[in-house]
């Protein structure tokens, strides 16, 4: 069954900054891969899937974009975060059954 | 455009009594139907699906939930609570009928007391 890697686990930020959090994924080829966001006391948010390597889709304009070099490696990036940028970052997987990995807590001050 | 409504925010409950998740959808289309379970700081794990057949589906954990067409709905219930089911849980819609691009309510935190 496939695993799904995260870091970093926790973030914090002055706002401002860039941002890189990864995600790469075992045990399974041509996944897709979504990026989530969890909002303080909200539900998930879906910002970003990708079908294939180099093929990204953004659900919601944003300050946030997405990247995926390799197969079974996707990136969300910002060139400068906002404060509303904070939130639980999840990114999940599919070849089938959608499985999450154990997210990336940022925090923007 | 589909979307999931989970009529509780939150649900206190004494450990082995019984609970019901609430959680309505709206689709024009076929759709498949599941519930996650979110541990504090962790990600999402399956509960259970309905992608056809039986309306009860069985979940892990001791929990099931049943798909009512009529009713669009898809709450979740378990007999006997225990203190380690406190999270938050949230269920989910498969607009397309298969599993890309879930469509996830906002959660209902269920927090159960001894």
């Amino acid at each position: 069954s496939q695993t799904i890697h995260q870091w970093p686990a926790t973030l914090v930020q002055p706002v401002g900054s860039p941002l890189s959090l990864e995600c790469t994924v075992e045990g399974t080829s041509n996944p897709n891969l979504y990026w989530y966001r969890q909002a303080a006391g909200r539900g998930l948010q879906l910002l970003f899937y990708s079908v294939g390597i180099g093929q990204i889709s953004s659900e919601v304009p944003q300050n946030l974009s997405a990247s995926r070099p390799q197969d079974r490696q996707f990136i969300l990036s910002s060139k400068k975060l906002l404060l509303s940028d904070s939130g639980f970052y999840l990114c999940a997987c599919s070849t089938g059954e959608l499985f999450f990995g154990e997210g990336s807590r940022l925090t923007v001050l | 455009a589909q979307s999931v409504t989970q009529l509780d925010s939150q649900v206190p409950v004494f450990e082995e009594a019984p609970v019901e998740l609430r959680c309505n959808y709206s689709s024009s289309v076929s759709v498949y139907l599941f519930w996650y379970v979110q541990y504090p700081n962790q990600g999402l794990q399956l509960l259970l699906k309905y992608l056809s057949g039986s309306t009860l589906v069985k979940g892990i954990n001791g929990f099931e939930a049943e798909f009512n067409k009529s009713q669009t709905s898809f709450h979740l219930r378990k007999p006997s609570v225990h203190i380690s089911d406190t999270a938050e849980y949230f269920c989910a819609v498969s607009p397309s009928g298969g599993y890309n691009k879930l469509i996830f309510g906002a959660g209902t935190r269920l927090a159960v007391h001894p």
